[in-house]
């Protein structure tokens, strides 16, 4: 069965300053990975996906994330921290045990905030 | 084109009643799932419909139960509410293949009294 681990609940970084927000998986097939954002009293946007494709995956507002297969990471970067990138990240694995699916299962989410 | 669009947005229900949740996909795409989201259980998976047939479903009560219309649109019903059913819930939708891009809308957030 497929599971994604977020580490650090909480990450503090300041204005200008790299973003760095880590997520491995657990897969027993070629995974495919997301990467959503989640601002207050909102729904979740779509960052980036990696889907077997190039293993550097850029996605919106300058965000980024490299799959490593031999790390089982999909860790999502952006080099300068800006204060409007304040809000929850979820990493997320495309259940595919079960046949055809569309079924995502998230991490526990990882709060950034971004100090002037 | 429009996104995912749910209504409503925003409402409250007194324990043991029951509430359906509406969702509207983008157009074309025929996949639609519902999540639940609580600040214990974090993003939890309800159920996945494709062309009028659940494909998947996730681990909660029969209490939970939803369905899709031709149109691809869809509603997820939850009856004998409980205090425990205080959540946001989102629903998505994607194209039909593994992998292609899952669209959240902006959520329903009930609150059970």
């Amino acid at each position: 069965a497929q599971s994604v681990t977020q580490l650090g609940s909480h990450v503090s970084v300041s204005e200008g300053a790299l973003v760095l927000l880590r997520c491995n998986y657990s897969s027993s097939v070629p995974p495919y990975l997301f990467w959503y954002v989640q601002y207050p009293n909102q729904g979740l946007q779509l960052l980036l996906k990696y889907t077997s494709a190039a293993t550097l995956v850029k996605g919106i507002n300058g965000f980024e994330a490299e799959f490593k297969k031999s790390e089982t990471s999909f860790h999502l970067t952006k080099p300068s921290a800006h204060m409007s990138d304040a809000a929850e990240y979820f990493c997320a694995v495309s259940d595919r045990g079960g046949g055809a699916t569309n079924k995502l299962i998230f991490g526990t989410g990882t709060l950034l905030a971004v100090q002037p | 084109k429009a996104g995912v669009t749910q209504t409503p947005r925003y409402l409250i229900k007194t324990r043991g009643q029951q509430v359906t949740l509406s969702c509207s996909p983008i157009s074309g795409h025929r996949s639609v799932s519902w999540y639940q989201q609580t600040p214990g259980q974090g993003l939890q998976f309800l159920f996945e419909y494709f062309s009028e047939t659940q494909r998947n479903k996730g681990n909660f009560p029969g209490r939970f139960s939803g369905r899709q219309f031709s149109n691809s649109r869809s509603e997820m019903n939850v009856s004998t509410l409980e205090l425990g059913d205080s959540a946001l819930y989102l629903c998505a939708s994607s194209l039909v293949a593994e992998g292609n891009t899952i669209y959240f809308g902006e959520g329903s957030w009930l609150t059970v009294v």
